[in-house]
């Protein structure tokens, strides 16, 4: 079984439609990061979390917010979806420190 | 601030020939430095990353780069491409002080040519 899995895999929604894309890890790490992957662009931090009380904004947060429900549970949220939020989202984990990071396989996104 | 620059989007390769992917950071405190790669639909995953110590580093499937604090560089090479190379490769920084996040380029899709 994959360490870290995101859910739903792929997702079509409509602009103003609330969306929560979920992520679990198996790993017991006490950090979790969402990325947002648009092509030419790398991936940027949206928000991570250091463990169940430690929730920071990363450098693109405007738009989301998220969820610590337990360790091994990170779930981000769009409020109110808007077409340029189409794209690939990624969770990552990490063991402490800025380690390596172990990614989930990611959704895809398509607002409409 | 820390920030990466990957020079060439895009880079082609005929298969048994020298793979050199670029990557240049910047970094108000020392670095540690990553190479990812991205398989097609498929998540990132490690190739190496350099922290301390030596400044040669060897990673998975042939892979070395070589941190050169003089030039503000991390290029990652091979010396002979193979057909399952190809994939997008993403060089990252981050700070090894305090909470600084990782700071990924924008990406260099490897083409390899029969």
């Amino acid at each position: 079984d994959a360490d870290v899995t995101q859910t739903p895999r792929n997702r079509i929604t409509k602009t103003g439609k609330r969306i929560m894309l979920e992520c679990s890890q198996t790993k017991g790490h006490d950090r979790m990061y969402w990325y947002r992957q648009d092509p030419g662009l790398g991936l940027r931090l949206i928000y991570y979390s250091f463990d169940v009380k430690d929730i920071n904004k990363g450098e693109i947060s405007d738009g989301y917010s998220v969820s610590r429900q337990a360790q091994a549970k990170f779930s981000l949220s769009l409020e109110s979806a808007i077409p340029n939020q189409t794209a690939l989202y990624f969770c990552a984990t990490s063991p402490g420190g800025w380690e390596t990071q172990y990614f989930g396989p990611g959704t895809r996104l398509l607002v409409l | 601030a820390q920030s990466v620059t990957q020079l060439g989007s895009h880079v082609s390769v005929s298969e048994g020939a020298l793979v050199l992917l670029r990557c240049n950071y910047s970094s108000s405190v020392p670095p540690y430095l990553f190479w990812y790669v991205q398989y097609p639909n498929q998540g990132l995953q490690l190739l190496l990353k350099y922290t301390t110590g030596a400044t040669l580093v060897k990673g998975i499937n042939g892979f070395e780069a070589e941190f050169k604090k003089s030039e503000t560089s991390f290029h990652l090479t091979k010396p002979s491409a193979h057909m399952s190379d190809a994939a997008e490769y993403f060089c990252a920084v981050s700070g090894n002080t305090g909470r600084r996040a990782l700071t990924f380029g924008s990406g260099t899709r490897l083409q390899v040519q029969p």
